[in-house]
């Protein structure tokens, strides 16, 4: 079984200053992991993906994340947090190995706060 | 546009009504996937096709809901009986599945507020 925990439900951050959101997964095979961020009345926006290249990922927007084994943990960063940052994040994790496919596992999302 | 489309957008309903939402997913798409928003909380997975093979449904999904996709391109999820508790976002992604890639693009929902 597959899942996902967010470690905060809410970060605040000041504009320019790093921003780290925190996600933790439990995967019985080989994860695909994913980072989704959604903005107010918009749609979910992929923002990177590991599938078993590079343990560091880098996305949109300026993010990136590193996938840690030994850690089962995959955190997403951003050296300067912008204004237009603030929304609500999603880690998410996806059984890679099983061919006959199992769904994407939502966490229950981090809202990021950008101050000025 | 295309992306995944979702209609309605918005749809208020009478409790113990039934209601039916509509997904064009991604046209060379061959999974599509349903999921469940509730405030402040996470997508919750339903269900999902691949191709018009209904592969796997989460214990969310009781038997006053049911999907299809008949000819593996849209679909459409139907609530019978409407509780208030059906309250929620329901969101419909895509994805063309490949081994070890699974990258799915997501629609806007659509708000269903049961009265």
């Amino acid at each position: 079984a597959q899942s996902v925990t967010q470690l905060d439900s809410h970060v605040s951050v000041s504009e320019g200053t790093p921003v780290l959101l925190r996600c933790n997964y439990s995967s019985s095979y080989s994860p695909s992991l994913f980072w989704y961020v959604q903005h107010p009345n918009k749609g979910l926006q992929l923002l990177l993906k590991y599938t078993s290249a590079a343990t560091l990922v880098k996305g949109i927007n300026g993010f990136e994340a590193e996938f840690k084994k030994s850690e089962t943990s995959f955190h997403l960063t951003k050296p300067s947090a912008h204004m237009s940052d603030a929304a609500e994040y999603f880690c998410v994790v996806s059984d890679r190995e099983d061919q006959a496919g199992t769904a994407l596992i939502f966490g229950k999302g981090t809202t990021l706060s950008v101050s000025s | 546009d295309t992306g995944v489309s979702q209609n309605p957008r918005h749809k208020i309903t009478k409790r113990g009504q039934n209601v039916t939402f509509r997904c064009d997913p991604i046209s060379e798409h061959n999974r599509l996937y349903w999921y469940r928003q509730t405030l402040g909380q996470g997508p919750e997975f339903l269900t999902y096709f691949q191709n018009e093979a209904q592969l796997e449904k989460s214990r969310l999904l009781s038997d006053r809901f049911s999907a299809e996709r008949p000819k593996g391109s849209f679909s459409t999820l139907e609530i019978q009986r409407t509780e208030q508790g059906d309250s929620a976002m329901y969101l419909c992604a895509s994805s063309l599945f490949r081994s070890r890639e699974n990258e799915a693009f997501f629609g806007q929902g659509t708000r269903l507020t049961v009265v």
